[in-house]
């Protein structure tokens, strides 16, 4: 089966840090760029990251540049999203999504992340 | 960036009636010739948002054929023919053209 599966979520406080992955499965991982998307409580979707075909380039969205990596590894078919000194603000449910070309066809259900003290 | 204006952002509908829904971007979205990259996402509570329309007006893999999209440059259109109960939730337009990406505000479609 086609499907994406996201980890790794939950409680934390302002200023940590957390990794959060998303496992791929039933296509061929390595051919697709991949990115990540948050929906805060009772707000939008907001695009976070996104990560080229063999990583060669990367993009962030502007709140989270220099605090948010993402990262894939594909002999795991994996793709992740490494977040540093989280504020309030980031809590959401998390998202992972793939790219076909510019269009976002696959996403997972997502993993809830809270930051609160 | 790129910001995209949905409206309405709610938007109460009888059953079996039609429904649309705008979005403007600030820019175009024109990124090749004739090839524009504006999406419409559908997300019901509690699932994630799944694709409904990709390119301005291709329709995704297992989409009702009640959902069209339209539109060129900078203003852009999603149709519902006729509405069923199972298409309330909210709808975002997103663009892939340039980084970053953005999504739209969302629209509500509530049933009546």
């Amino acid at each position: 089966e086609v499907q994406l599966l996201e980890s790794g979520g939950g409680w934390i406080q302002p200023g940590e840090s957390l990794r959060i992955s998303c496992a791929a499965s039933g296509f061929t991982f390595s051919t697709f760029a991949m990115t990540w998307v948050r929906l805060p409580p009772g707000k939008g979707l907001e695009w976070v990251a996104g990560i080229s075909v063999s990583g060669y380039s990367i993009n962030y969205g502007d709140s989270v540049k220099g605090r948010f990596t993402i990262s894939r590894d594909d002999s795991k078919n994996t793709v992740y999203l490494h977040m540093n000194n989280l504020r309030g603000d980031d809590t959401a449910v998390y998202y992972c999504a793939r790219n076909s070309t510019d269009v976002f066809d696959l996403w997972g259900q997502g993993t809830m992340v809270t930051v609160s003290p | 960036d790129i910001v995209l204006t949905q409206t309405p952002l709610s938007s109460p509908v009888t059953l079996g009636q039609p429904a649309s829904i705008s979005c403007t971007s600030s820019h175009s979205l024109l990124y090749s010739e004739g090839n524009s990259s504006l999406s419409w996402l559908h997300q019901r509570p509690g699932q994630p948002p799944r694709l409904l329309i990709y390119r301005v007006s291709q329709r995704f893999s297992g989409v009702p054929d009640r959902f069209s999209g339209s539109g060129a440059g900078t203003d852009f259109t999603l149709t519902i023919s006729r509405v069923e109960a199972e298409d309330v939730g909210v709808y975002y337009c997103t663009q892939a053209t340039q980084f970053p990406y953005t999504f739209g505000q969302g629209t509500k479609l509530e049933i009546k």
